[in-house]
C-alpha cells in the first residue's frame, strides 16, 4: 500500500529555475523526511520535519510539513545540475518509515 | 563516525539460489531496518530490527528473513530466489528515538 503520492513524478528543468515538489497523503504521520537519491547509492537524508506547519531551510532548498502533518513540499530556489537526483519523502508511524513514489529531477546546465 | 556499511555492493545470482546480505549500521545505533527498491515498485519496507527482534514487519514473502545480532549488525537472506527479486537492497539505521534514518550504498542483486 503506498501511503504517500509524490508530484510531479518527474521534473526536467533549466539551471536557474525555481520548483516545488508534493508529497501527499491522506494518514497523519509523526515526522517527515526528504531524501535525495543518486544512481547505485542509497539515499541521504536533507531534512527531518517534526511540528505540523514546521519550515525548514537548507541553503536554496525550503521544506514545509503540513499543518495537518499529513502533507509536505521541498521548494528549490534557482536550481543547479548538482541538484539532479531522485527527491524522496517518508513519513513515520508506528516506527516503520513509508517512502513516497519519488521524484526525479534533472536540472539542465 | 562511519556511516551505514553493506556488503557485497554488487551480486549475482542464479534462479533458485539463496543469497545473504550484510549491514553493519552506525555505532550507537540499534534499529535496522530493510528495503527493496525497484523502479516499478519504488522503496518497499521489508523488515525492522531492534535489540536482536524483529519489531515490523512488511508485506513480503516468507522467501525474505533477517536477523540482527547482539553488536546491532544485520543480515537478510533470501531464499529460492526469482527474477524478480533483482533489486537494489537498502538498509538503514536510526537511534532508537531517533526520527532520523540513515542509508547504506545498497546491494544491487541481480537475478538471472
Amino acid at each position: 500500500t503506498q501511503l504517500l503520492e509524490q508530484s510531479p513524478q518527474f521534473l526536467s528543468i533549466q539551471e536557474g529555475e525555481n520548483l516545488t515538489v508534493y508529497c501527499n497523503s491522506s494518514s497523519v504521520f509523526s515526522s517527515l523526511q526528504w531524501y535525495r537519491q543518486e544512481p547505485g547509492e542509497g539515499p541521504v537524508l536533507l531534512v527531518t520535519v517534526v511540528t505540523g506547519g514546521e519550515v525548514k531551510k537548507l541553503k536554496r532548498l525550503t521544506f514545509q510539513f503540513g499543518d495537518a502533518r499529513k502533507d509536505s513540499s521541498l521548494h528549490i530556489t534557482a536550481a543547479q545540475p548538482g541538484d539532479t537526483g531522485l527527491y524522496l519523502c517518508a513519513g513515520e508511524a508506528g516506527n516503520q518509515f513509508y517512502f513516497g513514489t519519488g521524484t526525479s529531477l534533472t536540472v539542465i546546465p | 563516525k562511519a556511516g551505514v556499511t553493506q556488503t557485497p555492493r554488487y551480486l549475482i545470482k542464479t534462479r533458485g539460489q539463496q543469497v545473504t546480505l550484510s549491514c553493519s549500521p552506525i555505532s550507537g545505533h540499534r534499529s535496522v531496518s530493510w528495503y527493496q527498491q525497484t523502479p516499478g515498485q519504488g522503496l518497499q519496507f521489508l523488515f525492522e530490527y531492534f535489540s536482536e527482534t524483529q519489531r515490523n514487519k512488511g508485506n513480503f514473502p516468507g522467501r525474505f528473513s533477517g536477523r540482527q545480532f547482539s553488536n546491532s549488525r544485520s543480515e537478510m537472506n533470501v531464499s529460492t530466489l526469482e527474477l524478480g527479486d533483482s533489486a537494489l537492497y537498502l538498509c538503514a539505521s536510526k537511534q532508537g528515538a531517533s526520527t532520523e534514518a540513515f542509508f547504506g550504498q545498497g546491494t544491487r542483486l541481480t537475478v538471472v
